[in-house]
């Protein structure tokens, strides 16, 4: 079973910095891959999904980027950070021909504050 | 955009007794998928019932699905301490690349 490694855990940032989280996925190849944003007490958000190296897609327009360089690498980056960015990341992964019978393995989140 | 809906928001019960929640959703769906998420950590996917599937158990829990409601239902039996978490359901239409997601009902186990 696969596993994602996410890090860092906590991240207090001025507004204006730069932002770069990083996903490592191990125990499978070739997964799809998300970044989710969670709001505290809410559901989640869909920011970014890839289905491969270099093949990104974005849901919700904002100040946020994502790439993957490799194949079991996903970055989430930002050039300047808002405060609006403040919130709860996640990192999930699934492989396409898992979908139909198996849930998204996640990472533990990181916590980013911005101020 | 968020398409299920769980309810309560919120509940809270004594341990040992049981715990159910709802799920409603809007368009149709190949799965749904329910998660856990313990206090500032990542999601844990719980169990997924197919949209042939009626109910579904694992352990304590079990789940069901009314395709004809479009609502589902995750019910913990015996529920215990570690059990206090916030639980989320998700649904898969196969048609696009995400879960869409609801906003959760945060359940609090009492000693």
């Amino acid at each position: 079973s696969q596993t994602i490694h996410q890090w860092p855990a906590t991240l207090v940032q001025p507004v204006g910095s730069p932002l770069s989280l990083e996903c490592t996925v191990e125990g499978t190849s070739n997964p799809n891959l998300y970044w989710y944003r969670q709001a505290a007490g809410r559901g989640l958000q869909l920011l970014f999904y890839s289905v491969g190296i270099g093949q990104i897609s974005s849901e919700v327009p904002q100040n946020l980027s994502a790439s993957r360089p490799q194949d079991r690498q996903f970055i989430l980056s930002s050039k300047k950070l808002l405060l609006s960015d403040s919130g709860f990341y996640l990192c999930a992964c699934l492989r396409w021909a898992d979908r139909p019978t198996e849930g998204y393995t996640f990472g533990s989140g990181t916590r980013l504050t911005v101020v | 955009s968020q398409q299920g809906e769980e309810d309560p928001q919120a509940l809270s019960i004594q341990e040992g007794e049981n715990a159910t929640m709802n799920c409603s959703y809007k368009t149709s769906i190949n799965n749904l998928q329910w998660y856990r998420q313990n206090s500032g950590r990542g999601l844990v996917h719980l169990i997924l019932i197919r949209s042939n599937e009626r109910e579904k158990h694992s352990g304590r829990l079990r789940v069901t699905l009314d395709t004809s409601k479009k609502s589902s239902s995750l019910l913990i039996t015996a529920s215990r301490a570690a059990d206090t978490a916030s639980y989320f359901c998700a649904t898969d239409a196969l048609s696009n690349y995400q879960l869409i997601w609801g906003a959760g009902t945060k359940l609090i186990i009492k000693p």
